[in-house]
């Protein structure tokens, strides 16, 4: 059973429109990531989130954490061309991560064709 | 600053050999964990070290182990190869707060 489900998997949208992605998950967590990563390379932190409720910007990146902190999502305004990546979402139990680790999403596959 | 430093990059080993990645964490953070991620799925964990104590581990066998050096370096240790291990293995490293940064990570191939 995947604990963080993030729809949708596959996204192929033109430069200039919005999308919004979503993970989802049945546990509370006290920290939730989002990750893009590049083909061959680590995943590189955009944003943490912590409190339920919480909306943190990042240029053209807007995300939410749900109020009960059991789900996120991530919103594009005017997608770019250079926004084409993998976007994973990652929830923790504890700070850091901590004994438990990060809990992965699947990731969305996201293609932003010019 | 430099950022978390994975090593080798890449590397292609036989079945049943032995592997060990290394990993230098940010500095300042004691905490290292690593994750294995294999094609088309999000990272899964397997190990957590603070001060170079084990604190956590994931669900893989005993073939895998880690440790943590004084200096908050790890290295993560992988016996008997399958090829089910052929994965892109990535080191994190935190402080005692929620962000957690990757390494680039090192991509095994088993042969």
């Amino acid at each position: 059973t995947q604990l963080l489900e993030q729809s949708p998997q596959f996204l192929s949208i033109q430069e200039g429109e919005n999308l919004t992605v979503y993970c989802n998950s049945s546990s509370v967590f006290s920290s939730l990531q989002w990750y893009r990563q590049e083909p061959g390379e680590g995943p590189v932190l955009l944003v943490t989130v912590v409190t339920g409720g919480e909306v943190k910007k990042l240029k053209r990146l807007t995300f939410q954490f749900g109020d009960a902190r059991k789900d996120s999502s991530l919103h594009i305004t005017a997608a770019q061309t250079g926004d084409t990546g993998l976007y994973l979402c990652a929830g923790g139990y504890h700070p850091g991560g901590g004994a438990d680790g990060l809990t992965f999403g699947k990731g969305t596959h996201l293609i932003i064709q010019p | 600053d430099a950022g978390v430093t994975q090593s080798p990059t890449h590397l292609i080993k036989t079945r049943g050999q032995q592997v060990t990645l290394r990993c230098s964490p940010i500095s300042g953070h004691k905490s290292v964990s690593w994750y294995q991620q294999v094609l088309g799925q999000g990272p899964q964990f397997i190990f957590q070290y603070y001060e170079k104590e084990e604190r956590g581990r994931g669900n893989f066998p005993d073939r895998f182990s880690a440790r943590q050096f004084p200096n908050y370096s790890s290295e993560l240790n992988v016996n008997a190869l399958l090829l089910g291990d052929s994965a892109l293995y990535l080191c994190a490293s935190s402080t005692h707060g929620n962000t957690i940064y990757f390494g680039e990570g090192s991509w095994l191939t088993v042969v």
